[in-house]
């Protein structure tokens, strides 16, 4: 297993532009999160997935901004009408369910966002 | 919303120094974790602690679970040069989400010029 995969690694956009991130997560684990890191500062959970459901949104986490786990594997995250303060690093992670012990909870490379 | 505060928000290191670094939260944690972070890459995760009192080590690395449950810190032993990097705690807090991972603003690792 290569890890959790995120693609693009940088993306640069107009701003008002929609953009999509996607995150392939360890194929064994059936947790994916979502966390927004901007500059100087640790990363800020947005939103996790068990399976398909997706089942806690922070309150970071916009209209302009969905998330989507189909099929219980990898994961998109949209936002529409970006804007500058959406500049920051998008992290994915992944876990084994339940919390607690060697759960594995593993980061991605992340997506570099910057509207401009 | 919750916040850990990680001190120092930098330091200097000689190859060689040991290093300390710890964080603190206003509330009881019941899960601990050390990443570090290296440029344009995500948090690789060095050391997960689970049970208050609980002291780990990862090779020249120890950290441990503060009884209170509100606290944890991070040694470094012999540092060498590939131990420059953003050091970052994390943590669930007790009765919060199970998917919710609160981190800390990272303790920046430089080498002395």
């Amino acid at each position: 297993d290569t890890g959790v995969s995120q693609n693009p690694r940088h993306k640069i956009t107009k701003r008002g532009q929609n953009v999509t991130f996607r995150c392939d997560p360890i194929s064994e684990h059936n947790r994916l999160y979502w966390y927004r890191q901007t500059l100087g500062q640790g990363p800020e959970f947005l939103t996790y997935f068990q399976n398909e459901a997706q089942l806690e949104k922070s309150r970071l986490l916009s209209d302009r901004f969905s998330a989507e786990r189909p099929k219980g594997s990898f994961s998109t995250l949209e936002i529409q009408r970006t804007e500058q303060g959406d500049s920051a690093m998008y992290l994915c992670a992944s876990s084994f369910n339940p919390w607690g012990q060697d759960n594995g909870y593993t980061f991605g490379s992340g997506t570099r966002l910057t509207v401009v | 919303g919750q916040q850990l505060n990680q001190s120092p928000q930098s330091m200097f290191i000689q190859e060689g120094e040991d290093v300390s670094m710890n964080c603190t939260s206003s509330s009881i944690f019941n899960t601990w974790l050390w990443y570090k972070q290296d440029p344009g890459e995500g948090p690789v995760l060095l050391i997960a602690l689970y049970k208050a009192g609980e002291l780990t080590s990862n090779g020249r690395l120890t950290a441990q679970f503060g009884i209170t449950r509100k606290d944890s810190f991070l040694n470094i032993s012999a540092s060498i040069p590939s131990d420059v990097g953003i050091y970052f705690c994390a943590g669930q807090e007790y009765g919060g989400s199970q998917g919710n991972l609160i981190f800390g603003k990272g303790t920046k690792l430089s080498v002395k010029p």
